[in-house]
């Protein structure tokens, strides 16, 4: 089955700086790389996402980009904020034509904190 | 449109007993997808429903068992809870199953087993 890997568990930096935030995929079948932020008591929502036809995809301050050779994916979050400070997941998910269409495999979560 | 709502918010329940949560999806949704969160296993998923159909399904004993009704709310159901099963439920819906859809979160169950 997929197995999503998370780098690093924690990661904390300076208001203003960037952070970035790594993540392995082990199924290379897997098409659809999605990223949720979850603040502390609150449900996981999405920031952005990616698909495997894609290299890489930019919202504002907040970009994703794949390796699909190396089965990797990356976050970044340029200029950061304290409104920043979350956790973050990622996942990948799986073509129509898979066992698994339809499944999330997420990530462990970073848990982001950044320090004014 | 409303989001994705669940049913109870807060559960306590003591070993041997079942449970049932509830997930109603946002509206024109057909996809209910349930996840279980504990601070050392992350989110773990646990089964999807597609047109009242349990398309996928974890890695997870056969005390957890879900539904989907042709409204495509969802229930899942927990028997026999054990200590390890307190944990936050997440239920996440999307609308349609032709192509990698964002799955929409609810806020959790959080279910606490004494």
């Amino acid at each position: 089955g997929e197995n999503v890997e998370q780098h690093p568990s924690t990661l904390s930096v300076q208001e203003g700086d960037s952070a970035v935030i790594k993540c392995t995929y082990s199924d290379s079948a897997s098409n659809y790389f999605p990223w949720y932020k979850q603040e502390l008591g609150k449900r996981p929502q999405l920031i952005i996402d990616i698909r495997s036809n894609v290299g890489e995809k930019k919202d504002q301050r907040i970009a994703v980009t794949l390796n699909k050779t190396a089965k990797h994916f990356s976050l970044h979050i340029t200029e950061t904020q304290p409104e920043d400070s979350a956790v973050y997941f990622c996942a990948a998910s799986f073509p129509r034509d898979s066992d698994s269409w339809g499944k999330l495999q997420f990530g462990a979560g970073t848990q982001v904190v950044v320090t004014p | 449109k409303a989001g994705v709502t669940q049913t109870p918010r807060y559960l306590i329940k003591t070993r041997g007993q079942q449970v049932t949560l509830s997930c109603s999806p946002i509206s024109g949704h057909r996809s209910v997808s349930w996840y279980q969160q504990t601070p050392g296993q992350g989110l773990q998923f646990l089964f999807e429903y597609f047109s009242e159909t349990q398309r996928n399904k974890g890695n997870f004993p056969g005390r957890f068992s879900g539904r989907q009704f042709s409204n495509s709310r969802s229930e899942m159901n927990v028997s026999t809870l054990e200590l390890g099963d307190s944990a936050l439920y997440l239920c996440a819906s999307s609308l349609a199953a032709n192509r990698q859809e964002t799955q929409y979160f609810g806020p959790g169950t959080r279910l606490l087993v004494l």
